[in-house]
């Protein structure tokens, strides 16, 4: 099993770029997430989807859209992307609300 | 609104010099609360998962303990290989499955 994949590892972009941020999990679960991690902020979760069809809101979305393809892909958007969108995003997934997440390794993106 | 502290921010120890490592969250009810493990370059790896005040969970040299307001990640002889940024995040009960993330204890065990 390789869990949770994302691609790609590593991205530069100029301001008003856009560019999709790919994730798929192999592990049969029913959520997803998406998170960004910042120096000294923690990961903070930006869009969630929490089963198949469903996809809503966290704590940071303006700017982005996601789309969950199926039960395994889950993808980010940056429609037009800003240097305050410089950070590492993380992909996740858990079976059920309840559960652990589980991580992907990372796209280190910077917007210039 | 939710928060979660960690502290301290670094610690260093000695090989097999024990200590803990400390999450205090305020929450009006907490679901359940996870410790994450993050090497340089790479994402969190899942430790563990508490659910109620009491509990207790083991793997290999760690042990987490969950009290009403806060949690322990104690580190029992710890090897070169522990070191990493341990990270703690909890959920609340009647929303979504929303981890909030405290910004983590950067742990450097020497020789």
């Amino acid at each position: 099993n390789a869990g949770v994949t994302q691609t790609p590892k590593f991205q530069v972009l100029k301001t008003g770029q856009s560019m999709t941020l790919q994730c798929a999990q192999d592990m049969n679960h029913n959520s997803m997430y998406w998170y960004r991690q910042d120096p000294g902020m923690g990961l903070r979760l930006i869009y969630y989807s929490a089963s198949e069809g469903t996809t809503d809101k966290g704590e940071v979305p303006n700017g982005y859209n996601v789309s969950r393809l199926n039960k395994r892909e889950f993808s980010l958007r940056l429609e037009s992307a800003a240097p305050s969108q410089t950070s590492v995003y993380f992909c996740a997934s858990s079976e059920g609300f309840r559960d652990a997440q589980y991580f992907g390794p990372g796209t280190r993106l910077l917007v210039l | 609104e939710d928060q979660v502290t960690q502290s301290p921010e670094a610690l260093r120890l000695q090989e097999g010099e024990s200590s803990s490592l400390n999450c205090s969250y305020t929450v009006s009810g907490l679901r359940g609360l996870f410790w994450y493990r993050q090497d340089p370059g790479k994402g969190p790896e899942f430790l563990f998962t508490l659910y109620s005040a009491g509990e207790e969970k083991e793997k290999e040299r760690l042990k987490a303990t969950l009290t009403k307001k806060e949690s322990f990640l104690h580190i029992t002889a710890p090897k070169p290989e522990d070191s990493a940024t341990y990270l703690c995040a909890v959920t609340e009960t009647g929303t979504a499955s929303k981890l909030t993330f405290g910004t983590g204890t950067r742990l450097q065990v020497t020789l």
